[in-house]
């Protein structure tokens, strides 16, 4: 889809719950893809990685799936804390890195 | 701290004058990356260098921009007679090129604002 501007996808979650963010990626040849969180006023901060050659990998409270057919990817975050809350931005590489539109999650405690 | 570190973290400067921005990656990283960041959007690849050679030029690097990474280590991009479009987040990226990743890895940026 195309970008939405000022206004970011939101995501609002009880904290404990899990999180799910998703991103669409554009062009099928990407082989490498990242997730990283930003919070504000920072640089962005890596979460987790993924190669196209496979289509799920865990980190501690982190799951990242990538589907190549739709190309989509999620971010699962389990029992999602407050410092949790920030911009989540997936990325694929091509040299440089391509990114996708945030998603801002709010962890309300 | 081993991370990446840019300065100055914030510069508010009047149009039409010139801005430079410093970055210094992690050590032993050979490529270095400069993007820009607007709010509400993620970050725009602007160039990278491999080493000191500048390898890559986005379309957004107008000619006001140079960017120089003159020994390999460091590198600094300059903007000249700034105008108020130029207000953005600069971010610095780094990574080693024969990492098994191609994870970048960004500093705190540096924020513009062109009055």
């Amino acid at each position: 889809g195309e970008s939405v501007g000022l206004h970011l996808p939101t995501l609002s979650v009880q904290e404990g719950d899990n999180s799910i963010i998703n991103c669409a990626y554009s062009n099928s040849a990407s082989d490498y893809f990242i997730w990283y969180k930003q919070e504000s006023g920072k640089g962005p901060q890596f979460i987790i990685d993924i190669r196209s050659n496979m289509d799920k990998r865990q980190g501690q409270r982190v799951t990242v799936l990538l589907n190549k057919t739709v190309k989509h990817l999620s971010l699962q975050i389990a029992a999602t804390q407050p410092g949790d809350s920030a911009v989540y931005f997936c990325a694929e590489t091509r040299g440089k890195l391509i990114f996708g539109q945030g998603t801002e999650l709010s962890v309300k405690p | 701290d081993t991370g990446v570190s840019q300065n100055p973290r914030h510069k508010i400067t009047k149009r039409g004058q010139n801005v430079t921005f410093r970055c210094d990656p992690i050590s032993e990283h050979n490529r270095l990356y400069w993007y820009r960041q607007t709010l509400g959007q993620g970050p725009e690849f602007l160039t990278y260098f491999q080493n000191e050679a500048q390898l890559e030029k986005s379309r957004l690097l107008s000619d006001r921009f140079s960017a120089e990474r003159p020994k390999g280590s460091f590198s600094t991009l300059e903007i000249q007679r700034t105008e108020q479009g130029d207000s953005a987040m600069y971010l610095c990226a780094s990574r080693w090129d024969r990492d098994f990743t191609d994870t970048q890895y960004f500093g705190p940026g540096t924020r513009l604002t062109v009055l």
